[in-house]
């Protein structure tokens, strides 16, 4: 069974302070990637992976980094947290589409996801 | 404008009602489409993928018009289990890195 873990569940903050969200994935997955879900917005996909070192930017890079040291773990990192990053924080993970082909979709799996409040 | 529209509802349906779900999507060389469903403070789980010739798994069917760029989801004698958020999901992702364009939910509670 595919699990993917976050470090927590509900995470409170101080305006300014460094914030580390770490997910591990236990299914030798390439791709992993972090979203957050806001109301109204739905998912919107901040960064991504697709390898060990590498990453990616998706629509929503501002204020954040990330940081894949090993094939199992992806770490979001707020360098200074601010109030508009309080949001519901969910990382996913999945294997690769078969190169070259588009129609390849193989299911993202998603953590339990991080509730952080920002103050 | 949005990759992927979709109504939020909220759906209110009685036990045994059939309902619809609509979705567009903006990228006509999208070429995966899926729905997704969200249960309350619970992260996103793949329901069905939506293949062109439209299919069916149980009391749910999806359908995609390519076309129009629509996607629907169909679900048949709804039961209250079936209460939850549905996401429709698009990939658009020529680079093979998986990417999926989600929209806001459509928001289903079934009711005794």
């Amino acid at each position: 069974d595919v699990k993917v873990t976050q470090s927590s569940r509900y995470l409170v903050k101080r305006t300014g302070e460094k914030v580390f969200l770490e997910c591990v994935q236990d299914m030798d997955h390439e791709n992993m990637f972090w979203y957050r879900q806001d109301p109204g917005l739905g998912l919107r996909l901040i960064y991504f992976s697709y390898d060990v070192k590498m990453k990616e930017k998706g629509d929503i890079p501002e204020g954040y980094s990330v940081s894949r040291e090993k094939k199992e773990r992806f770490s979001l990192i707020l360098e200074s947290a601010s109030t508009n990053q309080t949001s519901m924080y969910l990382c996913a993970s999945s294997f690769p589409q078969a190169s070259g082909s588009p129609y390849s979709y193989n299911e993202q799996f998603f953590g339990p996801g991080t509730r952080l409040t920002v103050l | 404008r949005k990759e992927v529209e979709q109504d939020p509802g909220p759906f209110n349906v009685p036990e045994g009602a059939t309902v619809a779900f609509n979705c567009t999507y903006s990228n006509s060389a999208s070429q995966s489409f899926f729905w997704y469903r969200q249960d309350c403070r619970k992260e996103p789980k793949l329901l069905m993928s939506v293949y062109s010739s439209g299919n069916e798994d149980g009391r749910f069917t999806a359908q995609l018009n390519r076309a129009s760029q629509y996607i629907s989801l169909l679900i048949r004698d709804s039961k209250l289990s079936d209460s939850a958020t549905y996401l429709c999901v698009v990939n658009a992702d020529q680079t093979g890195a998986n990417n999926l364009f989600f929209g806001t939910g459509t928001r289903l509670t079934v009711i005794p």
